[in-house]
C-alpha cells in the first residue's frame, strides 16, 4: 500500500461543474499536506497547502483535511478547461500520490 | 527569470555512460530538493540539501547516483554507469523554509532517455 494514495481517474467533468478530487494517506502522524497541479510534459506547481482538519479556500479551489478518516480533498469550483490537469497529493516534503488526470470539457 | 533552473532540459545517453544535471535554485532558498518521476507516477524524492549540507539521502538513491551542492547554491546531481531505468525525469525544487510544513517551487526538469 503506497502511503498516499490517489484515484490515477480520468475524472471528466464539464465545463462550470465541481471537480472533486480525493487523497488518502497511511500515517496518522502526518500533519501537513499539499496540493499541487502538473500539466502534461510540465513541472509540478503548488496551488494549496493544508495543515488543520476543516476547510481552506482559495479563490476556486477548496482543501479539505479530516485527520480522523486520514484523507484530504480537493474541490475545484466553476471547473475550466484550463484547469484539465494531473493533480498531486503530497504529505510532508517526500511522498506524492501518483496524481488524478481530470479533463474539463467544453 | 527567479525561478527554478534546472540544465540540460533533454539528455539522451548511452547505457553505462555517466551523466551529470545542474539545478540552480531560486537565490534566496537555502533549500534543495531532487526528486525523480516517472510516466503516470508521482514524483519521488530523492534527496535535501540545507544550504550545502546534504541532510536527508532515499534509498532511493543508489551508491551510482551521487549529489552536491558545494557552496549552497546550485547543485548538481550525477548517475554513473547509468541503466534504462534511469529514464525519467529528474526535478530539483527550493524553499526558503523548514521542509514538510510549505510547499516547493520546482524546475521545468530534466528528461533523461537511456538507450
Amino acid at each position: 500500500q503506497k502511503e498516499v494514495e490517489q484515484n490515477s481517474g480520468p475524472l471528466s467533468v464539464p465545463e462550470g461543474a465541481i471537480a472533486s478530487l480525493n487523497c488518502t494517506y497511511s500515517d496518522r502522524g502526518s500533519q501537513s499536506f499539499f496540493w499541487y497541479r502538473q500539466y502534461s510534459g510540465k513541472s509540478p506547481e503548488l496551488i494549496m497547502s493544508i495543515y488543520s482538519n476543516g476547510d481552506k479556500e482559495d479563490g476556486r479551489f477548496t482543501a479539505q483535511l479530516n485527520k480522523a478518516s486520514q484523507y484530504v480533498s480537493l474541490l475545484i469550483r466553476d471547473s475550466q478547461p484550463s484547469d484539465s490537469a494531473t493533480y498531486l497529493c503530497a504529505r510532508g516534503k517526500s511522498t506524492f500520490g501518483d496524481g488524478t488526470t481530470l479533463t474539463v470539457k467544453p | 527569470d527567479t525561478g527554478v533552473s534546472q540544465n540540460p532540459r533533454h539528455k539522451i545517453t548511452k547505457r553505462g555512460q555517466n551523466v551529470t544535471f545542474r539545478c540552480d535554485p531560486i537565490s534566496e532558498h537555502n533549500r534543495l530538493y531532487w526528486y525523480r518521476q516517472t510516466l503516470g507516477q508521482g514524483p519521488e524524492f530523492l534527496t535535501y540539501f540545507q544550504n550545502e549540507a546534504q541532510l536527508e539521502k532515499s534509498r532511493l538513491l543508489s551508491d551510482r547516483f551521487s549529489a552536491e551542492r558545494p557552496k549552497g547554491s546550485f547543485s548538481t546531481l550525477e548517475i554513473q554507469r547509468t541503466e534504462q531505468g534511469d529514464s525519467a525525469m529528474y526535478l530539483c525544487a527550493s524553499s526558503d523554509k523548514p521542509p514538510g510544513f510549505y510547499g516547493y517551487t520546482f524546475g521545468s526538469g530534466t528528461r533523461l532517455t537511456v538507450v
